[in-house]
């Protein structure tokens, strides 16, 4: 079965770390640009950041830029999100999405939660 | 950056209705916007990308078009499993994305 897994959420402290992963599964995650988008509680859909299938590239939301850093790693199949200086507004669900059809995000991780609280 | 707008915020249709959902960009995006679906507690599913080409696997009920910055979001007949909110995303630079506000669509 083609899939995204995700793993690395969870409730952290105001100014504190994560590092929330997306594992391909079926499919070869190199050969595509790859994606991260967000969504608050109650809230749309937020573009977070893109990364190209080498990796040598990566763009951010202005607002994230500085704090958030996406990676991958071909060798395991895998795309990173490394958020730093947390906040309470960072309280989310994180996706990592692919962009299998020319940047249109096709296939989707099943989510992740980020609470951000003391 | 581009901006996208979308409209309505809130649609309510019966079922066999024919509902429409627009975004219009701020600037020319080459006919790069997708359509999603999302249900509660779910992941968003593409419907539709390039403006107007239809995802394997969706509905034909499902349908996309465009006229330069404006673009619409057409479900021809509206059926109970329709209910969810629709998001438009603008791709057209991998620097940016943007997505629209959504449209929650609830089913008289």
């Amino acid at each position: 079965e083609v899939q995204l897994v995700q793993s690395g959420g969870g409730l952290v402290q105001p100014g504190g770390f994560l590092r929330l992963s997306c594992t391909a599964s079926g499919f070869t995650l190199p050969n595509y640009y790859m994606t991260w988008v967000r969504q608050s509680p109650g809230e749309g859909l937020q573009w977070v950041a893109n990364i190209n299938p080498d990796g040598t590239d990566t763009f951010y939301v202005n607002s994230l830029r500085g704090r958030f850093t996406i990676s991958r790693d071909n060798t395991k199949n895998s795309l990173f999100l490394q958020m730093n200086s947390l906040r309470a507004g960072d309280t989310a669900v994180y996706y990592c999405a692919s962009g299998g059809k020319l940047g249109a995000l096709d296939l989707w991780g099943q989510g992740t939660e980020v609470v951000v609280s003391s | 950056d581009i901006q996208v707008t979308q409209s309505p915020s809130i649609l309510s249709a019966s079922v066999g209705d024919r509902v429409t959902i627009t975004c219009r960009a701020s600037q020319n995006i080459n006919s790069w916007l997708a359509w999603y679906q999302q249900k509660p507690g779910k992941a968003p599913k593409l419907l539709i990308y390039k403006a107007s080409t239809l995802e394997s696997g969706v509905p034909s009920r499902f349908s996309g078009s465009e006229s330069g910055t404006e673009f619409t979001l057409t479900i021809g007949s509206l059926q109970p499993d329709d209910s969810a909110t629709y998001y438009c995303h603008q791709y057209n630079s991998y620097s940016s994305y943007t997505f629209g506000q959504g449209t929650k669509l609830e089913i008289k």
